[in-house]
């Protein structure tokens, strides 16, 4: 069965600290990962897609690698902010009409 | 530019009765996914659309389920005889293409009573 897990499942932090969030999958069958944050009663914000043939991409305070050999996704967010609050999510695109969403992280950011 | 619309934004329907989800998605974009979103859990993907090409139903979680899509572009997930386990918010999204990022309507909350 294909999978995707994130780890954890929910954080705290300070304002201002850096942080990782984590998405892995289980096998190496990629066609691109996103990840997206949700707002609570909110639709999905896309914040990151990386392609197969990539291994990065940076907007802002925020930065996603993707590592396809250990089937492995992080989204590094630097000096966390309190509007950082919400869940995010990855999602593993294994072909191109084939789409498995992670469960998320929810992140709380304490001002 | 427009995003991704969806209407009703809220449906309560009575369990057997049949309901219609619409999505225009952004204007251009050829590629169109349906998810749904049960309380507490994650996201399930439904369905897929490339263009005017048949989609892969084998996401459906049942025969109850289905989809179109008229003209390559307006898409409507009807599901016929609602149960309760059906209530959850669905929603859709649309990308220029399956290799790009995909964009979010903000969902149909659909509650089954």
């Amino acid at each position: 069965k294909q999978e995707v897990t994130q780890i954890p499942a929910a954080l705290s932090v300070p304002e201002g600290e850096n942080l990782v969030l984590n998405c892995s999958f289980t096998d190496s069958a990629i066609y691109n990962l996103q990840w997206f944050r949700q707002d609570p009663g909110k639709g999905l914000t896309s914040l990151l897609l990386i392609q197969s043939s990539q291994r990065e991409q940076t907007s802002g305070r925020l930065n996603a690698s993707l590592d396809k050999s250990s089937g492995r996704s992080t989204l590094y967010i630097a000096a966390s902010q309190p509007g950082d609050s919400a869940t995010y999510l990855c999602a593993r695109k294994t072909s191109y009409d084939k789409v498995i969403f992670g469960p998320g992280t929810s992140l709380s950011v304490i001002p | 530019g427009a995003g991704v619309s969806q209407s009703p934004s809220n449906k309560v329907t009575e369990k057997g009765k049949d309901v219609e989800l619409r999505c225009d998605p952004i204007s251009g974009h050829t590629a169109l996914y349906w998810y749904r979103q049960s309380l507490g859990q994650g996201l399930e993907f439904l369905i897929y659309f490339q263009g005017n090409s048949a989609p892969d139903k084998s996401g459906l979680p049942s025969d109850r389920f289905s989809a179109e899509r008229t003209g390559g572009s307006v898409s409507t997930l009807t599901i016929q005889r609602t149960q309760q386990e059906d209530s959850a918010v669905y929603l859709c999204a649309s990308s220029r293409d399956p290799a790009y990022e995909q964009y979010f309507g903000p969902g149909t909350r659909l509650t089954v009573t």
